[in-house]
């Protein structure tokens, strides 16, 4: 089946660690979006990138780092400039990015600091 | 600037009664509205959309959102509830015509449905 596969499912960081989120696709899908979920916040977008060796900044880009190297993957780097990472990650992907296009949802990686 | 309100945090309702999750926005021009749902622990998924055409949208489980223009309004609603309904819902805004604009979500409305 297709679908957006992101892991780890659970990360702990310590303190001046940079990590990774890996977020994989298998849809063919052009677009590709990181977001940050808090509780009663909803979800903020951190980067999107709408082709391969593309991405822009979203609202809190801040302190996270992407590349888009292949179609498939848009992994995400939470660096130690990122002072509150605790939160729970979201990888989503849409055909093109056309605005009238649905996103599809990773199941997620809930990160913590140790 | 786009914005996207859910003024409920939660809603409940027995099992069998109609429901309804409420969304407003605020956009200029045509808005692209969304409605999302998650489970514990896991992503969004997707149940229906408003792109243009006929104000009442139906979509995944039974669900359908009715959009109205004057009140600028998109609200969620199913006529009988079911417990697995239960679960956070989120209402997203996106203007239209334009590839490069970011879609926006409301806080989230948390639905619970009692036996």
């Amino acid at each position: 089946d297709g679908g957006i596969t992101q892991s780890p499912k659970y990360l702990f960081r310590k303190e001046g660690q940079n990590v990774t989120l890996s977020c994989e696709q298998n849809l063919n899908h052009d677009a590709m979006y990181w977001y940050r979920q808090d509780p009663g916040q909803g979800l903020r977008l951190i980067y999107y990138s709408q082709i391969v060796n593309d991405f822009q900044k979203g609202d809190i880009a801040e302190g996270y780092s992407v590349s888009r190297e292949k179609k498939e993957s848009f992994p995400l780097t939470v660096t130690s400039a990122q002072k509150n990472p605790t939160a729970f990650y979201l990888c989503a992907s849409s055909i093109d990015g056309a605005a009238n296009q649905p996103q599809h949802f990773g199941d997620g990686t809930r990160l913590s600091i140790l | 600037a786009q914005s996207v309100a859910q003024p409920e945090d939660q809603v409940n309702v027995a099992e069998g009664n109609p429901l309804t999750v409420k969304c407003t926005y605020s956009v200029s021009g045509n808005p692209y509205l969304f409605w999302y749902v998650q489970y514990p622990n896991r992503g969004l998924q997707f149940l229906l959309k408003y792109i243009t055409g006929d104000n009442l949208v139906k979509g995944s489980y039974g669900f359908e959102a009715e959009f109205n223009k004057s009140q600028t309004s998109f609200h969620l609603k199913k006529p009988s509830a079911l417990v697995s309904d239960s679960a956070l819902y989120f209402c997203a805004v996106r203007k239209g015509y334009s590839s490069a604009s970011k879609i926006i979500f409301g806080s989230g409305t948390r639905l619970s449905i009692r036996p």
